[in-house]
């Protein structure tokens, strides 16, 4: 079954970098998976798609301060120099024929 | 630009049906896998249903499967959603969004991520 699992919350200082996880169900270590932002109050927002050698592609306007990384089955999005304005959810998708996954979301608090 | 804006949410009872559409602008929709997602008040997002370029192929939720219906209108550059049967657990913000993949020129590009979203229409189900 593909599944995604994500923790529900995560917290870092203004400046600083934080790391989010997703992780892959068995069977499923090489998919390839997006991550993608939302803020209080807004629609998602495109950041990244995420392969499992660790390249990864940036949506439109994306800051450098976003990328990913891989290993196994595990993807990760790293911010760095946390500003105010990534204190949103953070979700995770992957996609086989005919279907797609969100992971459940985290909760990013910058504080 | 591209942008993606959703219309026809509103309130309707149990039961009932509404269409929601999806009006794509900024680039050829007609090359373009669509996809409708949506969020329940305070939790996370839930794929709803996917249908192809040219809508040879569409594919549901479980949750939604029998009920809703996808289709697109390329000559309008817009992506429908057909909600029949409505139930109090359909109630969400409904988004579309689009497909990275897209096809040109006979070449099909697979990828399934979604790299524009719209800002959403509510739809509440409620006597």
């Amino acid at each position: 079954q593909l599944v995604l699992t994500q923790s529900p919350s995560a917290s870092a200082s203004l400046g600083a970098s934080v790391k989010l996880t997703c992780t892959l169900g068995s069977g499923h270590s090489s998919y390839v998976i997006a991550w993608h932002q939302q803020q209080p109050e807004k629609g998602p927002r495109y950041l990244m798609k995420l392969k499992s050698d660790g390249s990864h592609s940036k949506g439109d306007g994306i800051p450098d301060r976003f990328s990913g990384s891989s290993s196994g089955a595990e993807r990760y999005l790293t911010i760095s120099s946390l500003q105010s304005e990534d204190e949103a959810d953070y979700y995770c998708q992957t996609w086989g024929t005919g279907m797609v996954v969100f992971g459940g979301g985290t909760k990013l608090t910058v504080l | 630009q591209v942008q993606l804006v959703e219309s026809g949410g509103g309130v309707v009872q149990p039961g009932r049906s509404l269409r929601l559409s999806c009006a794509a602008s900024g680039f050829t929709f007609s090359n373009y896998g669509m996809h409708w997602v949506r969020q329940a008040p305070g939790k996370g997002l839930e794929w709803v249903a996917v249908i192809w370029y040219d809508g040879s192929h569409k594919y549901y939720a479980d949750s939604v499967k029998g009920r809703f219906t996808i289709s697109r209108d390329n000559s309008k550059n817009t992506l429908y959603l057909q909600m029949n049967s409505l139930r109090a657990e359909d109630t969400a913000l409904y988004y579309c969004a689009r497909e990275t993949g897209y096809c040109s020129g006979g070449s099909c590009y697979y990828s399934g991520d979604f790299d524009y979203w719209g800002q959403g229409t509510l739809v509440t189900v409620s006597s």
